[in-house]
């Protein structure tokens, strides 16, 4: 079955770059996303991405696909303290296919 | 862009308690919309797939007639959880796709339910 896994915790300083690695398992995986969710909120959409893209650039925020490694990296630009919360990558093989998660990187912005 | 709408977002009651929660899609009809549950700390976990006019599609492992969905339109589905007992609590999120090519799922805000 699909797997998907991220590292639990990253510290960064304000005004740093923070990276976020995601690897996933299933090869038929078309969509992949990146969630960010604050404590006691619901998921709020960052990106996402198709698999026939290397990487997609929307304001602070870089996704780079390496579809070969099966590797997912979200990238924000000098981040800020607004920016602590658990980022959630997720992938599904259609739009209509519910999404399987991986566990959560929890980022600590550091003042 | 694409709103999913969730209600209510926080749910405390007593054991034996039948809940209800709604999630609507505000600008898109849905077809198919998904609900989540995530326990403290813990990534979210696909508990069934609803599905417009049909019986939910449910996951190994979830009590069908524990936790009943209704899709009855194609911007409403419902997730009830019947006689909820503590074991229950938890934070529970729906979603649901656009419409059109290459529509990104979008969430709820989920709702938080806390059984005493």
């Amino acid at each position: 079955g699909e797997d998907v896994e991220q590292s639990l915790f990253l510290s960064v300083r304000e005004g740093d770059s923070s990276v976020i690695n995601c690897t996933y398992t299933d090869s038929s995986s078309t969509y992949l996303y990146w969630y960010k969710q604050e404590p006691g909120a619901g998921l709020q959409l960052l990106t996402y991405i198709f698999s026939n893209m290397d990487m997609k650039q929307d304001q602070r925020l870089t996704v780079l696909l390496n579809k070969k490694d099966k590797h997912l990296s979200l990238r924000i630009a000098d981040t800020q303290t607004g920016d602590s919360a658990i980022y959630f990558c997720a992938e599904s093989r259609t739009p209509g296919r519910a999404l399987t998660f991986g566990s959560g990187t929890r980022l600590q912005v550091q003042p | 862009g694409a709103v999913v709408s969730q209600h209510p977002s926080r749910v405390i009651c007593k054991s034996g308690t039948s809940v209800k929660i709604e999630c609507r899609s505000l600008d898109f009809q849905a077809t198919t919309m998904f609900w989540y549950r995530q326990f403290p700390k813990q990534s979210l976990m696909l508990m069934a797939t609803s599905n417009e006019g049909s019986k939910a599609t449910y996951e190994q492992g979830v009590e069908k007639d524990k936790f009943l969905i209704n899709h009855a339109s194609l911007t409403l589905s419902t997730l009830t959880v019947t006689s909820a007992h503590p074991e229950d609590s938890s934070f529970y999120i729906c979603s649901a796709s656009g419409q059109g090519i290459n529509q990104p799922q979008h969430f709820g805000d989920g709702t938080r339910l806390s059984i005493l």
